[in-house]
């Protein structure tokens, strides 16, 4: 099956910074969705992005799809944006969907 | 405003002691998802619906069964309770886009505990 791989798994942000979270997937994929899961554990869905690139607000996501790989970018980070973000891909055939294990986020005041 | 409602959103039950978990949505939405999300580890996916069309992952055990009575109603009904059942369970709604899914909406899930 498709594999996902996300990096960092862990990441410290000082309240202000930037960051890039990464996605690699093994195979060619129908979809690929960017998820934030608060502390609470709800999981909320940033982006639907099977290529091309998105922006909403502080966050833009860019997928490459040729390449098999996703990137996440968070600019001027806050304490709210900490939690876990998930990178979930669909397989070609199709409503599989297979997360990568994430990567746990933390913004310091 | 709710969209993919979950009830109860804290469930426990007793080893062995069958337990029934709902979900229900309000976006019409064609698939529904059941996940399983354990401590620290990404959500797995059960099974899903694709309207009245069931269908279940290779490794899900048979321990887990589904129930889809309308388009608005989707349960999970784990037969027989194991410790190693303990987890965050998320249900997930999406429109087919087509032959493949949309942007998926998630429940805020139930916390299972198996004493």
């Amino acid at each position: 099956g498709i594999q996902v791989e996300q990096s960092p798994p862990d990441l410290i942000l000082q309240e202000g910074a930037n960051s890039t979270l990464r996605c690699n997937f093994s195979d060619s994929v129908n979809n690929l969705q960017w998820f934030h899961q608060n502390p609470w554990g709800q999981l909320i869905n940033l982006f639907y992005i099977p290529s091309g690139t998105k922006q909403n607000g502080r966050l833009s996501a860019t997928t490459v799809a040729t390449e098999r790989y996703s990137l996440l970018y968070i600019s001027s980070s806050q304490t709210t944006d900490s939690g876990v973000y998930f990178c979930a891909v669909e397989n070609t055939g199709g409503f599989k969907t297979i997360f990568g294990a994430g990567t746990r986020l933390f913004v310091k005041a | 405003d709710a969209m993919v409602i979950q009830n109860p959103r804290y469930q426990v039950t007793q080893f062995g002691k069958p337990v029934t978990l709902s979900c229900s949505q309000t976006l019409n939405h064609n698939v529904m998802y059941w996940y399983q999300q354990k401590s620290s580890q990404a959500p797995k996916l059960l099974f899903h619906y694709y309207d009245k069309d069931f269908n279940n992952e290779a490794d899900t055990p048979d321990n887990f069964q589904s129930r889809r009575p309308n388009t608005s109603f989707c349960f999970l009904d784990i037969r027989s309770p194991g410790l190693g059942d303990a987890a965050m369970y998320l249900c997930a709604t999406s429109r087919d886009n087509p032959g493949r899914a949309d942007t998926q909406y998630f429940g805020p899930g139930t916390r299972l505990t198996v004493l």
